[in-house]
């Protein structure tokens, strides 16, 4: 899977909108964009993927750039429980790869601020 | 639904010491993954298994580390003589293909202590 670079930690406000940014330049054509979030003491959980267009679910938003260097996780409004590891990760098609494991990096800590 | 489950939530145990740990899938979910996550550190993958396919076992860091699944269900990762920096969060997930895509359901994990 290709790499991905995200900043270490972030902060927001609670109530605040928050963008999180990952750059993933090497991305290839067949490769979708996975968020997975990582919450104090828990297991992961998934919060959003896309393609190509921009994608909308009842977590988060997920906003690629027209040249799929990178992607953007976008929470309208922080709570105190978004607090966690945010994890940005490529993983080519089941069409053309079968069934991978998931390769986190470091990811990005999020703060909330009450 | 009933997610993931795994047991024990916590297990310590005395170095050399074997140890067993379980992972309950999403029923339905053909595919199963163990991960470790040691204290402050990201998830390494250790192996996985799908359908009836032989597992990967690429990620088992020695062969001290095994695991077995039982058809489409319950699946068990082994230590043998367990040492100290065997200590981390064991993670598993289950997933189903749809259109291409796999999304992983993780458990709560099992945190290992090892003496």
């Amino acid at each position: 899977d290709a790499k991905t670079t995200q900043p270490n930690s972030m902060e927001s406000n609670e109530e605040e909108p928050v963008h999180l940014p990952c750059n993933h330049s090497t991305i290839s054509g067949t490769d979708y964009i996975h968020w997975y979030r990582q919450l104090p003491s828990q297991g992961p959980e998934y919060v959003i993927h896309g393609l190509t267009s921009n994608v909308n679910n009842r977590m988060a938003s997920l906003a690629i750039a027209e040249d799929r260097k990178s992607s953007t996780l976008i929470l309208h409004r922080a709570t105190l429980r978004d607090a966690a590891v945010y994890y940005c990760i490529l993983r080519e098609t089941l069409r053309n790869s079968g069934n991978t494991p998931l390769v986190f990096g470091k990811g990005t800590r999020l703060s909330v601020i009450a | 639904g009933a997610g993931v489950s795994q047991s024990p939530s916590n297990k310590v145990t005395e170095k050399g010491k074997d140890v067993e740990l379980r992972c309950d899938p999403i029923s339905g979910h053909t595919a199963l993954y163990w991960y470790r996550q040691r204290l402050g550190q990201g998830l390494e993958f250790l192996i996985y298994f799908q359908g009836n396919s032989a597992p990967d076992k690429s990620g088992l860091p020695s062969d001290r580390f095994s695991a077995e699944r039982t058809g489409e269900s319950v699946s068990t990762l082994t230590i043998q003589r367990t040492q100290q920096e065997d200590s981390a969060v064991y993670l598993c997930a289950s997933s189903f293909q749809a259109g291409g895509i796999d999304t992983q359901y993780f458990g709560p994990g099992t945190r290992l202590t090892v003496l």
